[in-house]
């Protein structure tokens, strides 16, 4: 049973670019939530998906965007990017039906901005 | 600011010790805590969780401990292993939806 998958691992971008990452949850979940690490600070909530909507989100800025497929993947769009995004950038999966229900995190993207 | 915090950013103990990483948190609407563990390149692993109906709960070589009084929360991990060396965040959500606010990390350093 595979867990919740991400890609790419590594990216490196150029100011003002635009990035894509992708996210495959664990098998039987049906809700992704994104969440922003930087280096040496805890994870920080972006949104989260459920039915193909943005149900809840966290303090980030419009550039920050997203989108949920009818397989239940997903995934995070960051547009203008900024030296300050760069950051690990963790997907977390869970079962809508189960309330609180741990997060099953994939390993992450690490988006280096130059 | 930040609503869940921790005390220690660093624990070194001995293979076999007892380990704490204590946590405290801001929000009295919180209703579910999680203690993670993060090893360097990967994505937080679950341990174990407390509903704030509780005061405590074991695992295996883990207990979490909960003090709503103080707005309190700790691990405890027994006869620590060099591979629980890692680092541990402390979440809490308010009120469904699974969105957790985390912690800054407790870096658990543990020598053979």
């Amino acid at each position: 049973d595979a867990g919740v998958t991400q890609s790419p691992t590594h990216l490196i971008k150029t100011r003002g670019q635009q990035v894509t990452l992708r996210c495959s949850p664990k098998s039987g979940h049906d809700t992704v939530s994104w969440y922003q690490q930087a280096l040496g600070q805890g994870p920080q909530f972006i949104f989260q998906y459920y039915e193909e909507e943005e149900r809840q989100r966290g303090n980030f800025p419009d550039r920050f965007s997203g989108h949920q497929f009818p397989n239940y993947s997903s995934e995070l769009n960051v547009n203008a990017l900024l030296l300050g995004d760069s950051a690990l950038y963790l997907c977390a999966s869970n079962r809508e039906i189960a309330t609180n229900e741990k997060l099953f995190f994939g390993s992450g993207t690490q988006l280096s901005v130059l | 600011g930040e609503s869940v915090g921790l005390h220690l950013p660093t624990l070194s103990v001995q293979e076999g010790d007892n380990s704490i990483i204590n946590c405290a948190y801001s929000n009295s609407a919180s209703d579910y805590f999680i203690w993670y563990k993060q090893e360097s390149g990967k994505g937080p692993q679950f341990i174990i969780d407390i509903r704030s109906n509780m005061d405590k709960r074991q695992g295996q070589r883990v207990t979490v401990l909960l003090n709503k009084t103080v707005k309190h929360l700790s691990l405890q991990i027994a006869a620590t292993q060099p591979g629980d060396s890692a680092v541990y965040f402390c979440a809490e959500n308010i009120g469904g939806y699974s969105t957790l606010t985390f912690g800054k990390g407790t870096m658990l350093l543990v020598s053979p």
